[in-house]
């Protein structure tokens, strides 16, 4: 079975600063990544995915991750954040032969300061 | 498109209880699935649906039960509840192919006293 661990809990950053938000798995099959945000009392918005193809993934509001075989991450990178920004964010992996079931790590809260 | 809809959205319970999660999604997709999400856990699956008349546990499946008579219906149902079980619950769907998008539900929070 899948795992998936995220390193910080939590991410403090100033405004403007650049942040990665780490992001590793284990798996004995091939997987599907996929990096979600959640917005304070809202539901799971898909950042981005990887499913094949380039490794580096380009998301919605700024946002990339670079999938890496042989270190078995897929962290999440942003040059420049916003006080908007502040959210929580989870990793999560599809093992491509277990139908559609997401394991998620437990999250990291990105902190924005201004 | 409404997406995935979910009431109610909030809900307190006294311990022994029972209620149903309601969720509905309006895109035709086979799969649906609801979570649960505690702090620093992440979210982990209770049960799934491949389609009507299919489902199957999870990785936290007892205390709930569900059932799929339609592709756009899949209540949750707390039999009993337990102050365990308070929690953030949200609802998924998705066609069934397993690179495609897994939309949620904004979620429905839920305390047992």
């Amino acid at each position: 079975a899948q795992s998936v661990t995220q390193l910080d809990s939590q991410v403090p950053v100033f405004e403007e600063a650049p942040v990665e938000l780490r992001c590793n798995y284990s798996s004995s099959v091939s997987v599907y990544l996929f990096w979600y945000v959640q917005y304070p009392n809202q539901g799971l918005q898909l950042l981005l995915k990887y499913l094949s193809g380039s490794t580096l993934v380009k998301g919605i509001n700024g946002f990339e991750a670079e999938f890496n075989k042989s270190q078995t991450s897929f962290h999440l990178r942003k040059p420049s954040v916003h006080i908007s920004d502040t959210a929580e964010y989870f990793c999560a992996v599809r093992e491509n032969n277990a139908g559609n079931m997401l394991t998620f790590g437990g999250g990291t809260r990105l902190m924005v300061k201004p | 498109n409404a997406g995935v809809t979910q009431t109610p959205k909030f809900q307190v319970l006294k311990t022994g209880q029972s209620m149903t999660l309601q969720c509905a999604q309006d895109m035709n997709h086979e799969y649906m699935s609801w979570y649960r999400q505690d702090p620093g856990m992440g979210l982990r699956l209770i049960h799934y649906s491949v389609g009507a008349g299919i489902t199957d546990q999870g990785e936290v499946p007892n205390g709930y039960n569900v059932s799929r008579s339609t592709t756009e219906d899949f209540p949750l149902r707390l039999l009993s509840a337990a102050p365990s079980q308070t929690s953030v619950y949200f609802c998924a769907s998705s066609y069934t192919t397993g690179g495609n998008t897994i939309y949620f539900g904004e979620g429905s929070w839920l305390t047992v006293v």
